[in-house]
């Protein structure tokens, strides 16, 4: 079955600074690759993802490729904000999206 | 356009016991899918249900079962209840079966003392 592991938590990080939360899947086919935030006491919101190799997910100033030869889907932020600090989760499906396999969740703290 | 919908929100129950948990899907939206995320984790799928049928389930046993309605909504039933069951319980729905978006209701917190 498919698998994701994500960079290991929790992250602290000033405010304004760079985020990269690092994911990598296994998979067969063609999966789509997903990320996902979680803020205190809410669902998941879909952040943003990508169907093909080579795709670029971007949304609210983050950003994530979709790079078949390292199996890779990391999440970069420039500049982060307090409002940020949520958690993160990487996502994979290659069926439909309901069967989604997700990774463990990051937690990121940033302070002003 | 309404979000998918939970209930209830929380939820205390003892080892034994069995459960209800409700999800409304997201107008339009025909297919659902139900997560369990235990503390620190992240979500497991246990099951679809797409068009009142299952389709598909994840690695939980037979006394998680559940239910789709013609209005699209859904059921999640736990019997005998144990205290590995405590976790946040998620719903997500989707437009239609191959669609490759959900969307995440709130969650049930379920505590089983």
């Amino acid at each position: 079955g498919n698998s994701v592991t994500q960079m290991e938590g929790p992250v602290t990080l000033s405010e304004e600074a760079f985020l990269t939360i690092n994911c990598t899947y296994t998979a067969t086919g063609y999966p789509s690759l997903f990320w996902y935030v979680q803020y205190p006491g809410e669902g998941l919101q879909l952040l943003l993802k990508a169907t093909k190799a080579d795709d670029k997910g971007s949304n609210k100033g983050f950003e994530a490729t979709y790079r078949k030869e390292t199996t890779s889907f990391h999440l970069e932020k420039g500049s982060v904000q307090v409002s940020d600090s949520a958690v993160y989760f990487c996502a994979v499906n290659n069926t439909n999206a309901g069967k989604s396999t997700f990774g463990d969740g990051t937690t990121l703290t940033v302070k002003p | 356009e309404t979000g998918v919908t939970q209930s209830p929100t929380h939820l205390i129950k003892t080892r034994g016991q069995q459960v209800t948990l409700r999800c409304s899907s997201q107008s339009g939206h025909n297919t659902v899918s139900w997560y369990q995320q235990a503390l620190g984790q992240g979500p497991q799928f246990i099951f679809q249900y797409y068009r009142e049928e299952e389709n598909g389930r994840g690695n939980f046993p037979p006394r998680f079962s559940g239910l789709q309605f013609p209005n699209y909504s859904s059921e999640l039933n736990v019997n005998a209840l144990e205290l590995d069951d405590s976790a946040l319980y998620l719903c997500a729905s989707s437009f239609d079966l191959f669609e490759r978006e959900q969307y995440f209701g709130p969650g049930t917190r379920l505590t089983v003392t």
